[in-house]
Order: structure tokens, then C-alpha cells, then sequence
């Protein structure tokens, strides 16, 4: 059975940094796609960003608001993946859920973490 | 970026009846790489329909996608009271990726 489990959130005060963790089972995390997806409270979708698998390349993408913020990052050897945010905002508030597609290498959300919420406030 | 946009933003209808669900993309999307989703309140979403028209593992069949280029719809065949929730559009065909903002189904 696919798992996946995000760790790390809570409070931070604007400006700060946090790193999420999503530790994945059940499955070769290493050949797979994974995503960010975060919710702010009473909104919608919000996809952060992805990694693609070191086979790959290994290379990411990031939304336009987290670009050059945030940093996606995968321990393999762990079945980890990251996602280091700095230069918080209060914007960045949300549920950051981890995502794996339908396929390994899909752009799709199909199986998702619990989610770990993230607030930004002094 | 590609911008998605949903129609209505909000539906009411009665359970058995049909839900017409609309998402226009600013651009063409890449391999029709478009899926719906369904959440539900302090739910994960959870994903109904892949490559537009693919459903999902245990999705019923009362779901569907169709849809290519710009223009893509969810139909729900006969609403369950289960199915009153908000569904989203993602793009994942062009990076960044984009979600839609969304389409409420509320029981009228």
C-alpha cells in the first residue's frame, strides 16, 4: 500500500525558514515524479512545485510565487522528499500536501499525504 | 503559465440529477494532460479522472472526462449525495503546472 507521510510544518514567523519532509512507502520512490501541492485555509489547489526522478534528471519546477524561495530536494536512500522554504510569507499559510501520480513519471496527484499545516505569523 | 478557469463556480442541484463541469485552459494543454478532483471537506483531494478521460481506480462510472485542446468538461451522470463537494481542474501537461479554481457542488 502507497503511504505517504509529511512532517515539519508549524509556526514560523515571517521571513524564517522550515523544511517539510514526506517520507514515502510502498513503492520504489526513486523512480517516481513527486509534487507539492499546498492549500491555504478556506481556498483552493495550489501546486508548489515538482522533482523528477534522478533517472531523470532529476530536475525541478517551481510555481511562479515560490520560485527562487523554495527548494525541492529527495534522499532516495531515505524514500524522503523535501521541500526547504525560506524567505516566508503569510501567504505561504497553507496544508502542504505530497503528491505521487497515477504513473511513476505522471504530472497528476493521485496518491497524497495527510498534509502538515504551515502558518506564518509574528 | 497557463491559467484554468472552471464554470460555474457553484452548482446546485438535486441528488439523481446531472452536473455539467467546465474547465478552459489560456492555452492549449500539452498530451490533453488535464484530471479532475474531488475534495471534500478537511479531506486530501482525491483524483477521479487522469489524461482527461481516464478514470481513476474505484472511481464509479458515473464519472466522466472529455475534452482536448482549450476545453474540457466532467460529467456526473447521476448525482450521489456523496458527489456534493468541490472539484478541481489541474493542468500537467505545461510546466508550471496549474490547478483551476474550483466548482462547488451543493445540494439544492
Amino acid at each position: 500500500e502507497v503511504q505517504l507521510v509529511e512532517s515539519g510544518g508549524g509556526l514560523v514567523k515571517p521571513g524564517g525558514s522550515l523544511r517539510l519532509s514526506c517520507t514515502a512507502s510502498g513503492f520504489t520512490s526513486s523512480y517516481a515524479w513527486m509534487s507539492w501541492v499546498r492549500q491555504a485555509p478556506g481556498k483552493g489547489l495550489e501546486w508548489v512545485g515538482r522533482i523528477k526522478s534522478k533517472s531523470d534528471g532529476g530536475t525541478t519546477d517551481y510555481a511562479a510565487p515560490v520560485k527562487g524561495r523554495f527548494t525541492i530536494s529527495r534522499d532516495d536512500s531515505q524514500n524522503t522528499l523535501y521541500l526547504q522554504m525560506n524567505s516566508l510569507k503569510a501567504e505561504d499559510t497553507a496544508v502542504y500536501y505530497c503528491t505521487r501520480g497515477y504513473y511513476s513519471m505522471s504530472g497528476n496527484c493521485y496518491y497524497w499525504g495527510q498534509g502538515t499545516l504551515v502558518t506564518v505569523s509574528s | 503559465e497557463i491559467v484554468l478557469t472552471q464554470s460555474p463556480g457553484t452548482l446546485s442541484l438535486s441528488p439523481g440529477e446531472r452536473a455539467t463541469l467546465s474547465c478552459r485552459a489560456s492555452q492549449s494543454v500539452s498530451s490533453n494532460y488535464l484530471a479532475w478532483y474531488q475534495q471534500k471537506p478537511g479531506q486530501a483531494p482525491r483524483l477521479l479522472i487522469y489524461d482527461a478521460s481516464s478514470r481513476a481506480p474505484g472511481i464509479p462510472d458515473r464519472f466522466s472526462g472529455s475534452g482536448s485542446g482549450t476545453d474540457f468538461t466532467l460529467t456526473i451522470s447521476r448525482l450521489e449525495p456523496e458527489d456534493f463537494a468541490v472539484y478541481y481542474c489541474q493542468q500537467y501537461g505545461n510546466s508550471p503546472f496549474t490547478f483551476g479554481p474550483g466548482t462547488t457542488v451543493d445540494i439544492k
